[in-house]
């Protein structure tokens, strides 16, 4: 699998409390976000996305909030559980014109750490 | 079901030799593909991204280059593997469900080069 990332900022959070995930991005001009999830030696997740018109979007377990003035996106978890222990990455996208063209740029993301 | 499919999943290579890394996808016509290389403990750099057959574009100068001689078809190649090349590489298709936009990344290929 993956080896540790001592370059991934870390959040530790015990099991079955509440994470909170930043990322901060920086195209004001980015049409949607998204976050994944990346557990060891396995490719990323899709976990949720939301528009660039929205500040909120709830999924199963997973709200995530959108402060464009600040150019700030979170990502929450509720209730975590060891489970949810992985690499979280945020995500930005534009939409290029009339080809329908997608292309994501990632951050370096946040390593999850939920201990029983 | 639209299902993505990426090959080898490991592979150690010596120094000089080629590569060729292949990714498929199925369930879908026409996608927009994608490689991305994620250096150990990093985030994912965009390699290569192509909207058709034939068309490829490059993100960075590299020692890598990618091929699409099929609408479903993605190929990562280098004619000769650097140490530097080494890294956890994918291959990503772009697909809308609903609202949502996203991409489904393949399984991945763990390559070290020796």
């Amino acid at each position: 699998g993956e080896s540790v990332g001592l370059h991934l900022p870390t959040l530790s959070v015990q099991e079955g409390d509440n994470s909170i995930i930043n990322c901060a991005y920086s195209n004001s001009a980015s049409d949607y976000f998204i976050w994944y999830k990346q557990e060891s030696g396995k490719g990323p997740q899709f976990i949720i996305d939301i528009r660039s018109n929205m500040d909120k979007r709830q999924g199963q377990r997973v709200t995530v909030l959108l402060n464009k003035t600040v150019k700030h996106l979170s990502l929450q978890i509720a209730a975590t559980q060891p489970g949810d222990s992985a690499v979280y990455f945020c995500a930005e996208g534009r939409i290029l014109g009339n080809t329908g063209f997608q292309k994501l740029v990632f951050g370096t993301g946040t390593r999850l750490l939920v201990s029983p | 079901s639209q299902t993505i499919h990426q090959w080898p999943a490991t592979l150690v290579q010596p120094v000089g030799s080629p590569l060729s890394l292949e990714c498929t996808v199925e369930g879908t016509s026409n996608p927009n593909l994608y490689w991305y290389r994620q250096a150990a403990g990093r985030g994912l750099q965009l390699l290569f991204y192509s909207v058709g057959i034939g068309q490829i574009s490059s993100e960075v100068p590299q020692n890598l280059s990618a091929s699409r001689p099929q609408d479903r078809q993605f190929i990562l190649s280098s004619k000769k593997l650097l140490l530097s090349d080494s890294g956890f590489y994918l291959c990503a298709w772009f697909n809308r469900q609903g609202i949502s936009y996203g991409y489904t990344f393949g399984s991945g290929t763990r390559l070290t080069v020796v």
